[in-house]
Formats: structure tokens, sequence, C-alpha cells
């Protein structure tokens, strides 16, 4: 599966959009883009997840260009809840899911 | 939240016991996985079950064996234990990995230290 690369923090303040970007250079034809959560002391949870273009649910948008070779997650008006690590992955149906080391997101009043 | 609970949540233990975790599903999912984490290093998949009795191995899976006798209940045994496997033990369950989604539920965590 295609490796990624995502900046390793970021800072932002309450009410601000964030935006992290994720590449991966050597996506497949049949991969996904997906992504996924982690709050301090708990497992990780799913956000996201998309193929092209832009998909939009009630936690976030991911926005995918057309050459698919990076993407960026879109957090509208980040609150304090929001600190944690957001991990970017290339899944495939049928494959196990490969963490990298995440984008640790850091909100501040 | 899924139904995932993982035992113990804190476990000290010294070099060379055996230690056994346990990560129970009331999801009735096909798929669970055991990760760990450990700081710099994100999740990494020590090994996996597709099934009862079914299991294979992930990335790091030496120093590990699995079992999975009953759907709901997936445990971890660390023969006998060393400092390097000083980490936060994570449990997953999926419904299916053929499929688009293949959305992973995790379980709260076992902190294990090994002295």
């Amino acid at each position: 599966l295609a490796k990624t690369t995502q900046p390793i923090s970021m800072d932002s303040y309450e009410g601000q959009e964030v935006n992290i970007t994720c590449s991966h250079n050597n996506i497949a034809t049949n991969d996904y883009i997906t992504w996924y959560q982690q709050f301090p002391s708990q497992g990780p949870r799913f956000i996201i997840q998309g193929y092209k273009t832009k998909v939009t649910n009630e936690v976030a948008s991911l926005f995918i260009p057309a050459d698919r070779k990076s993407s960026t997650l879109s957090l509208p008006r980040v609150s304090l809840s929001d600190t944690a690590v957001y991990y970017c992955l290339v899944t495939n149906a049928g494959n196990m899911l490969t963490f990298g080391g995440g984008t640790r997101l850091m909100v501040k009043p | 939240d899924a139904g995932i609970t993982q035992s113990p949540r804190h476990k000290v233990t010294e070099t060379g016991t055996p230690v056994t975790l346990r990560c129970h599903q009331t999801e009735n999912h096909r798929y669970m996985y055991w990760y760990r984490q450990d700081p710099g290093h994100g999740l990494r998949l020590i090994h996996y079950s597709y099934g009862v009795k079914d299991t294979d191995k992930g990335e790091v899976s030496d120093g590990y064996s699995v079992s999975r006798s009953k759907t709901e209940d997936f445990l971890l045994t660390l023969e006998s234990a060393t400092s390097s496997q000083t980490s936060v033990y994570f449990c997953a369950i999926s419904e299916s990995v053929a499929t688009r989604l293949d959305e992973q539920f995790f379980g709260p965590g076992t902190r294990l230290t090994v002295l």
C-alpha cells in the first residue's frame, strides 16, 4: 500500500478551520483515503473516507484532487475537544490498515 | 460506541513472566485485531483473526501468540514478557475487510509495563 506523509504536529485556535494535508504519491487505482482520529488514552476512531473529489460528513470534509496524490482533511471551526492525533491512511479492501505517525493537532483557547 | 472491552486495562509485570490480554466484543464482528502503540510509531498490527480459530500474523508478531476459540473473544499472549513489549495494546474489530469502508472499531486499550 502507498506510504503516507503528513505533518507531525499543528497548532490552531478555537473557532478556526484546520486543514491537514497528507501526501500519498504512490496511491493505486483501487486505494481509498481514510482518516482516523485518536484522543489521548483512547483507541482511534474512523472519521471519513473518500476516493476522489470531495466528501463531507458531520465531522469533517475530505478533499482529494484529480491526481489523488494528496488529500486534505478539513475540520471546520475547531474546538478544544478536537485536540487529537489524526491519521491519514491509504486503504484497500482486503488489506490491513497501516498507521503512520499521524498529525498531532493542538487546539488552543 | 462499538461493544469492545479489554482486560486488564493496566498491568505491570516482570520480565520473563507470561501475560495474557483479553479482548471481548458484543458486536458479532468476524474480524479482530491486536495492535501495539509506542511513541513515534503510530499503531502496528501484531496479529489478526478472520474467524474462530483462524488467525494470521501482522507486522510485529514476534514474541506474541493469539487464540480465538469464540467469536467474541480474542486473546493475546506474551509467552515470556520482555521490556521491549512495554506498550499500549489496542484491540479492534471489523465486520469485513472485503468492503470499501473496512472501518475498524477500537477498544479502550491496555497499558502494559514490563519491568
